[in-house]
């Protein structure tokens, strides 16, 4: 089975500064990863992924992520975060060939304060 | 382009009481999926569907019912509603991308209160 963890449930920030969201991830077996964006009363839109290749994926809105298999993480960063950046930010896992179901983590709220 | 598409927006239902949440998405994809949203929970899926006819279940099925008779769309029952279904649920649909991966996309959700 697969799960996912996201390390904080909050994350509040400055304008303009850096800031990461940490994921960790169990699986026995080969999986994609996810990183979500949920802006307030919206749905879920996909901000980037990991497939295979290169550990350093880039996504909308600036956004990357760096996936690393022996510490069975994925961190979502961002060099200059903006306000319009507040949101929920949810990892999520798959495993290939397996109808896609997703395994999505608890959840970060990015709060961007002026 | 409507992508997927979630009626009602919110609904308030009596302890007991039934309903459909609906979900029509127009990107001929044949996965689909219903999940609940609960704060600090993340998101669980509930029902998914892989074509026209069938469904399976996901982690949190008890209390739901779903069918898909067409590619369109895959309602989401709810036959006595209780307080613990009290919820934000997401519908989602997905094709198989290149490497076999499904990217999934969402609905703009339903958010339900049992009462």
């Amino acid at each position: 089975a697969q799960s996912v963890t996201q390390l904080d449930s909050q994350v509040p920030v400055f304008e303009e500064a850096p800031v990461e969201l940490r994921c960790n991830y169990s699986s026995s077996v080969s999986v994609y990863l996810f990183w979500y964006v949920q802006y307030p009363n919206q749905g879920l839109q996909l901000l980037l992924k990991y497939l295979s290749g290169s550990t350093l994926v880039k996504g909308i809105n600036g956004f990357e992520a760096e996936f690393n298999k022996s510490q069975t993480s994925f961190h979502l960063r961002k060099p200059s975060v903006h306000i319009s950046d507040t949101a929920e930010y949810f990892c999520a896992v798959s495993v290939a060939g397996n109808t896609g179901k997703l395994i999505f983590g608890q959840g970060t709220t990015l709060q961007v304060k002026p | 382009n409507a992508g997927v598409t979630q009626t009602p927006k919110f609904r308030i239902l009596k302890i007991g009481q039934s309903m459909t949440l609906q979900c029509t998405q127009d990107m001929n994809h044949n996965y689909m999926y219903w999940y609940r949203q609960d704060p600090g929970m993340g998101l669980k899926l509930i029902y998914y569907s892989v074509g026209a006819g069938i469904t399976d279940k996901g982690e949190v099925p008890n209390g739901y019912n779903v069918s898909r008779s067409t590619t369109e769309d895959f309602p989401l029952r709810l036959e006595l509603a209780a307080p613990s279904q009290t919820s934000v649920y997401f519908c989602a649909s997905s094709y198989p991308s290149p490497g076999g991966v499904n990217i999934q996309y969402f609905g703009a959700g339903t958010r339900l209160s049992v009462l």
